[in-house]
């Protein structure tokens, strides 16, 4: 079971480009690598998912380097109400779900956007 | 709107009272899950259900019960509620597509 490491929280301004950065050291082949968002008082939501090299949607970029062991995820021209927790999920994702392949979420990075 | 949802939203128990968590969704996932959230931590599977028909232990499955009750409803049993159990607790199901699908939780505490 892939285990992953963010930092607890970071702090940005309006207009800047945020960069969080995951390291998962033990993912294996097979998994997958996918960020959710959560806001106070809600469910977390999905912002995207990959496997290797890069992925972008409208929301944000997904960097994964060759060697998988961390990934970055980009998000161009924060605004406060990107001010969330942001977790970083290893695991399998297509298909049922294992017990020892199921998605584990970390404490996440508290992500502040500042005016 | 498609989605998960979940009932109630908010519930207070008192300890050893007994209650069941709703949970439905409309997307013909076959997978469903039931979190818990303690302030400040991530979210810790307590069961989910593969498909219709089996559920699991995820980890930290002790003083719960769940029912997948057809394909759409899935609902997490506290038989004697603790203050421990005092949490958020999420729903979410998932289909072959990409992610989860969480409801907005049920905000649960146990006096």
């Amino acid at each position: 079971l892939a285990k992953t490491t963010q930092p607890i929280s970071m702090d940005s301004y309006e207009g800047q480009e945020v960069n969080i950065t995951c390291s998962h050291n033990n993912i294996a082949t097979n998994d997958y690598i996918t960020w959710y968002q959560q806001f106070p008082s809600q469910g977390p939501r999905f912002i995207i998912q990959g496997y290797k090299t890069k992925v972008t949607n409208e929301v944000a970029s997904l960097f994964i380097p060759a060697d998988r062991k961390s990934s970055t995820l980009s998000l161009p021209r924060v605004s406060l109400s990107d001010t969330a927790v942001y977790y970083c999920l290893v695991g399998l994702l297509q298909g049922p779900m294992e017990y020892g392949n199921k998605l584990v979420f970390g404490a996440g990075t508290i992500l502040r956007v500042k005016s | 709107n498609a989605g998960v949802t979940q009932t109630p939203k908010f519930q207070v128990l008192k300890t050893g009272q007994s209650m069941t968590l709703q949970c439905a969704q409309d997307m013909n996932h076959n997978s469903m899950y039931w979190y818990r959230q303690d302030p400040g931590m991530g979210l810790r599977l307590i069961y989910y259900s593969a498909s219709e028909g089996t559920t699991d232990k995820g980890e930290v499955p002790n003083g719960y019960n769940v029912s997948r009750l057809n394909k759409r409803e899935f609902s997490l049993r506290l038989e004697s509620a603790a203050p421990s159990q005092t949490s958020v607790y999420f729903c979410a199901s998932k289909g072959q597509g990409y992610g989860y699908t969480f409801g907005s939780g049920t905000r649960l505490t146990v006096v």
